[in-house]
Formats: C-alpha cells, sequence, structure tokens
C-alpha cells in the first residue's frame, strides 16, 4: 500500500470549506484514494474514493491531482457534526485485507 | 435502510466464557468483515466473506469463528473468551464489485467487550 502524509491536525470554521490534504508520492496505477473518518467512539464512516478523476458525493469531493501524487478531501460546509478523524487511505480494491487507518487528521469544526 | 446493525452494544464476560456477536446488513452486500479495534490502534481484520457459504481468516482469525449462512448475516463466535480479545468489535460490508467498491465499506456502531 502506498504511505500517505496527512497534517495531524486542522481546524475549520462552522459553515466553512474544509480542506484536508493528503499527500501519496508512491501511489501505483491501480491503487485508489479512499477517504473515511471517524467520530470519537464510533465505527469508521466511508466518505468518497476514487482512482483518477476528481468525485463529489453527498458528502464530500474528492480532487486527486493529474499525477496521482496527491489528493484534497473537501467538505463544502463543515458542522460541528463533521468534527472527526479524517483517513486518507490508498490501497488496491481487494477484500482479503485490512483497511488501514494511517494517523489521519483531526479536523475540528469551530463555532 | 437500516444499513449495519450490531448486538450487543456492550459486554462483560468472564474468561472461558463464550459468546456470539451478531451482524446484519440490509444493503444485499456480498462482502461482510469483522474487525476488531484496540484502544489508539487501527483495525485488525479478524474474519471476512465473499458470500453466503464462503469465509476466509484474515489477520488475527486465533479464538474467533464465523458463519454466513445468509447474505444479510455474519455472527462472530467467541468460544473461550480471553482477556487479550478485550477490544471494541466492528462489523462491516460492502458491495463488493469493481471499481474500488470492496473498500467502499459502511461499518455497524460496534460491540465493546469486556473480558475480566
Amino acid at each position: 500500500d502506498a504511505k500517505t502524509t496527512q497534517p495531524p491536525s486542522m481546524d475549520c470554521a462552522e459553515g466553512r470549506a474544509a480542506n484536508l490534504p493528503c499527500n501519496h508520492s508512491t501511489i501505483s496505477g491501480n491503487e485508489y484514494v479512499y477517504w473515511y473518518r471517524q467520530i470519537h467512539s464510533q465505527g469508521p464512516q466511508y466518505i468518497i474514493h476514487g482512482l483518477k478523476n476528481n468525485e463529489t458525493n453527498e458528502m464530500a469531493s474528492l480532487i486527486i491531482t493529474e499525477d496521482r501524487k496527491s489528493s484534497t478531501l473537501i467538505l463544502p460546509h463543515a458542522t460541528l457534526r463533521d468534527t472527526a478523524v479524517y483517513y486518507c487511505i490508498v490501497m488496491v480494491d481487494t477484500g482479503r485485507r485490512a483497511l488501514t487507518f494511517g494517523s489521519g487528521t483531526r479536523l475540528q469544526v469551530q463555532p | 435502510n437500516a444499513g449495519v446493525t450490531q448486538t450487543p452494544k456492550f459486554r462483560i464476560l468472564k474468561i472461558g466464557q463464550s459468546m456470539t456477536l451478531q451482524c446484519t446488513q440490509d444493503m444485499n452486500h456480498n462482502y461482510m468483515y469483522w474487525y476488531r479495534q484496540d484502544p489508539g490502534m487501527g483495525l485488525k481484520l479478524i474474519y471476512y466473506s465473499v458470500g453466503a457459504g464462503i469465509t476466509d481468516k484474515g489477520e488475527v482469525p486465533n479464538g474467533y469463528n464465523v458463519s454466513r449462512s445468509t447474505t444479510e448475516d455474519f455472527p462472530l463466535r467467541l468460544e473461550l473468551a480471553a482477556p487479550s480479545q478485550t477490544s471494541v468489535y466492528f462489523c462491516a460490508s460492502s458491495y463488493g464489485g469493481a471499481g474500488g467498491l470492496r473498500k467502499t465499506q459502511y461499518f455497524g456502531p460496534g460491540t465493546r467487550l469486556l473480558v475480566l
């Protein structure tokens, strides 16, 4: 799995966009970029994933650079409930191995 | 959709006791997983299943057993509980199709298990 690097923590004002970066310079061609989050004491929550193209769903947008060496998760209008640890995971899409969470970015949304 | 549900939410076991952790999903997902998460640590895969009647070991299967008789249910059995099995257990499911969907996993709320 490609190594990922994320800032340990970020703050964001409520109602503003939260932009969470992730570096994955050793990503290989068949590895996807996945974003999950874990709110304290809850199960991890899938947010979005992508291979090459930018993706958007009801929760967030994922911007992947053209060389695929980095990506940004965008929460367009952050709320207090978005306070969580956000994990960028780069893996091939196989069912055999566990999702491997690194240390992630702790996002604190401020009122 | 209720998504992935797990019961019980919390349980205390004595050493040597057995129990079954229940997991049900209503999304018609093919793949189901059991993970454990120790405090401050990442997820470890215990067992997974790619469909009814098919199960396989993950990274840490010792001390656990699973079965998958239906698409919806994937119970995890602890036969002889040990203190090392104190953890939070998460069940997850995914569609299992192409396009990155196997790692698009939906998690239950977890079962907190304390073995004393």
